[in-house]
């Protein structure tokens, strides 16, 4: 049981290239999230999913896109990244909703855009 | 009404002490209170949750400390021991047209305890 895990671990990109964060899960967990983590920020939530074919954005969704076609995968695409985009990124996944379920993260991506 | 604040941003603490991280919330609609630790490298991990519904939880050597006329919440590390060296986030969630089910967190204490 590996629980959530993400990749890459690390990357760098350019400003304007487009990049694919995976998440994938397998706990058959339902609710899935991703974060963005800046100092002194806490943690922002991107976009979530509710189930297969189901997303809707978070707090800070602008830059990003998501899908979910299956349940055990969420992968978050950056378009046209900019250097605002640097950050860590967390993947997280429930069994239920988040206001009453724990969350599970996975270890992280972290994006340098210069 | 979506936020919730936390403090210290840093607490340094010796082996042995209490350290005391302090949330506070606004959206009286809130009714899940976890709290998660990171380690460096980490993702972050449940540690402790509340509910509105009693004033204090514990479980070890942490504890969670609920006041609801005040809208605040707090963490207590009793003993802190150089292996609670760690970021932690308090957050929130609760039923309402904007925020059902996800969590808002706060934005997070950076805990050294010192040998």
């Amino acid at each position: 049981n590996a629980g959530v895990t993400q990749t890459p671990k690390f990357r760098i990109l350019k400003i304007g290239q487009s990049m694919t964060l995976q998440c994938a899960q397998d706990m058959n967990h339902n609710y899935m999230y991703w974060y963005r983590q800046d100092p002194g920020m806490g943690l922002k939530l991107i976009y979530y999913s509710v189930g297969a074919g189901i997303t809707d954005k978070g707090e800070v969704p602008n830059g990003y896109n998501v899908s979910r076609s299956t349940t055990e995968d969420f992968p978050l695409r950056l378009e046209l990244a900019a250097p605002s985009q640097t950050s860590v990124y967390f993947c997280a996944s429930s069994l239920r909703e988040g206001g009453s379920g724990e969350q599970y993260f996975g270890p992280g991506t972290r994006l340098t855009v210069t | 009404q979506q936020q919730v604040k936390q403090s210290p941003q840093s607490l340094i603490v010796q082996k042995g002490g209490i350290s005391i991280i302090n949330c506070a919330y606004e959206n009286t609609a809130f009714d899940y209170f976890p709290w998660y630790q990171q380690f460096p490298g980490k993702g972050p991990a449940l540690l402790i949750a509340i509910r509105p519904d009693v004033s204090e939880k514990k479980e070890g050597r942490f504890t969670i400390s609920f006041n609801k006329s005040a809208k605040q919440f707090s963490l207590h590390i009793m003993d802190s021991q150089p292996g609670d060296s760690a970021t932690y986030f308090c957050a929130a969630s609760g039923r309402g047209s904007s925020n059902t089910g996800k969590l808002i967190f706060g934005q997070g204490t950076t805990l050294q305890v010192k040998p």
